[in-house]
Order: C-alpha cells, then structure tokens, then sequence
C-alpha cells in the first residue's frame, strides 16, 4: 500500500511570506497523481493544486507552487505572499489509477499577522 | 449543481445502533469513496466504488457496508455502532481516478 508521509504537524508563517510544506510518499507505481489539498475550521475538502506524475513541470496555481521531485518521491507545496486566509490544515494525497486517495497526516498552517 | 450531498450534517448514536450516511453526487461521476477523519490521523479510505455494482474495502473497513445500486448514490452503513467510530465522514466523486474528489461537507458523528 502507498503511504504519504508529512513530516512537519504543524508550521507558522508570518503573513506576505513563504513557507514550504514538506510531502513524501512510497510508491512502486510509475502512473500516479499527487494533491494537495485545504481543510479550514469550515472542515471543507479543498483542492489547492495537483500534479501528474508523467509531468516533469511542477503545477502552479497562482500563489501556490509545487517541488516535484519523482525520484525522490517528494512533493512539497510552496505558498508564496501568505495571506491570513491561508490559514487551515493542508494534506497531501496521493490517488493511482482505479483507486481512491491516500492522504497523509497533515500539516496545521498558521499565519501571523 | 448540488456537487457531493452528504446527510446527516451530525449524528448522535447508541452503542450498537445502526445508521446509514447517506451521500449523493449530481454529477454523474464514476469513482466514489467514503473516508473518515480522526485527530491525527488524516483521512482514511473505508470504501469505494469505481461505477455502480462495483465496491471495494480500503483501509479501515471493518464495521461499515456498502452498496452502489445507481450511479448517483453512494450509502455508508453503519451495522452496530461502537464507541470507536465516533469520527467525522467525509464522502467524495470525481468522474476519473486521475482526477481530484469532489468532497461532501462531512457528517460528524458520535457513538455513545
């Protein structure tokens, strides 16, 4: 089974700044996808940003930048120009083909104004 | 569009009830999953579904059935309530496995 490993349970930002999630996982597979995903007090699942792993690009949505790095099985999240709202517990996942996501443990983001 | 529709929002049980969650997705999507969510523990897979009659045990299925008679639905059942299963349930869709799950708003559910 695929395990997704986040090291660090809680980070702190101060806000206009940048902090990095860290994400590892084991896999044998070579056809994947890797998520990141927001959970505010709200409870909400929200997608922050996602990446194929055929893709050698990392993904970027505004703000928000990935590190992909396949062979060592890293995908970290980069959240540049913090902002209060970005405050949440943030999960990465992983999902292969045919099946469901493997989440990890998460990591709590506070910002400091 | 609704997206994924999760009921009830909270839930109070008795040890050894039964209860059904029940969630429904409006977008006509093919993969469908249950997971719960526990203090430290992240999200974990009880069970999903890869079209209707197909489902699958995930990581935590003990304790819990389902069934996937129609695209649209997928129920999770609780057959006697333990103490353990006190969590919040999230369901969720997505019309692909390479795709991102659209989730439910979670149901919050406490086994006395």
């Amino acid at each position: 089974a695929q395990t997704v490993t986040q090291s660090q349970p809680e980070m702190s930002v101060q806000e206009a700044e940048t902090v990095t999630l860290s994400c590892t996982y084991d896999t044998s597979e070579s056809d994947y996808y890797l998520f990141w995903y927001k959970q505010p007090p709200s409870r909400q699942m929200i997608l922050v940003i996602r990446q194929e792993a055929y893709k050698q690009q990392n993904a970027t949505e505004n703000r928000f930048s990935v590190n992909f790095q396949k062979a060592a099985k890293s995908f970290s999240l980069k959240i540049s120009d913090s902002q209060l709202g970005d405050a949440a517990m943030y999960f990465c996942a992983y999902r292969s083909a045919g099946y469901a996501l493997n989440f990890g443990k998460g990591t709590s983001l506070l910002v400091t104004p | 569009n609704a997206g994924v529709t999760q009921t009830p929002k909270f839930q109070v049980l008795k040890t050894g009830q039964s209860m059904t969650l029940q969630c429904a997705q409006d977008m006509n999507h093919e993969y469908m999953s249950w997971y719960r969510q526990d203090p430290g523990m992240g999200l974990r897979l009880i069970h999903y579904s890869v079209g209707a009659g197909i489902t699958d045990q995930g990581e935590v299925p003990n304790g819990y059935n389902v069934s996937r008679s129609t695209t649209e639905d997928f129920p999770l059942r609780l057959l006697s309530a333990a103490p353990s299963q006190t969590s919040v349930y999230f369901c969720a869709s997505s019309f692909y496995s390479n795709q991102p799950q659209h989730f439910g708003d979670g149901t919050r559910l406490s086994i006395l």
